[in-house]
């Protein structure tokens, strides 16, 4: 297993337009993490799924984003109608059942909105 | 005041230096501590994590975890300039939540 894969890297969209990002975790850990990261700051929590069931949700996810994880496995992103401010780099993290404290980053998707 | 407060830095020691970085938090109920370390434009890879007060070492890295001054610390003896990076502190929530601090970021100066 090569770790939490995230796909694509790097993405420049208009304002307006739909995104959507996809995230492949270790393929033994059943919970699922996206974390949104801006120039100088911390990732900041978005919502977590464990297996095909999304358990929490940040304030941060507005209406125009949604995650799914429909066979507990890979999951992915949307944002609708991108704003400038939703430029920043989109993470996702997995990890084992109980085991929070020991997430597994991927290399992100950077998102750029003009 | 944030739950997890951490200075942003940059802290430039000399290649050898022992670095000292840190963050307190406001949350009593964190009961696990992790540090997290990122370099430009990639992921956070986990360092090591610490459950409740107390110390663990790895290597060339130490975490020490004070809950009664809620006070966090990560050594790293003999440092190298491949240890340059942002270093992100971070806790559990009882929501099983990732709170992050915002990183310091260390330069090793050969």
């Amino acid at each position: 297993d090569t770790g939490v894969s995230q796909n694509p890297r790097h993405k420049i969209t208009k304002r307006g337009q739909n995104v959507t990002f996809r995230c492949d975790p270790i393929s033994e850990h059943n919970r699922l993490y996206w974390y949104r990261q801006t120039l100088g700051q911390g990732p900041e929590f978005l919502t977590y799924f464990q297996n095909e069931a999304q358990l929490e949700k940040s304030r941060l996810l507005s209406d125009r984003f949604s995650a799914e994880r429909p066979k507990g496995s890979f999951s992915t992103l949307e944002i609708q109608r991108t704003e400038q401010g939703d430029s920043a780099m989109y993470l996702c993290a997995s990890s084992s059942p109980g085991t929070a404290y020991e997430q597994y980053f991927g290399p992100g998707t950077r998102l750029t909105v003009t | 005041q944030k739950e997890v407060e951490q200075d942003p830095g940059p802290l430039s020691v000399p290649e050898g230096a022992i670095v000292s970085l840190n963050c307190t938090y406001s949350n009593s109920a964190f009961q696990y501590f992790m540090w997290y370390r990122q370099y430009s434009r990639k992921g956070p890879e986990l360092l090591m994590y610490t459950y409740s007060s107390g110390n663990k070492e790895d290597g060339r890295f130490t975490a020490q975890v004070d809950k009664s001054s809620k006070y966090i610390s990560l050594f790293i003896r003999d440092s190298q300039p491949s240890d340059s990076a942002t270093y992100l502190c971070a806790m559990i929530d009882r929501d099983d939540k990732i709170i992050f601090g915002k990183g310091t970021r260390l330069h090793i100066l050969p």
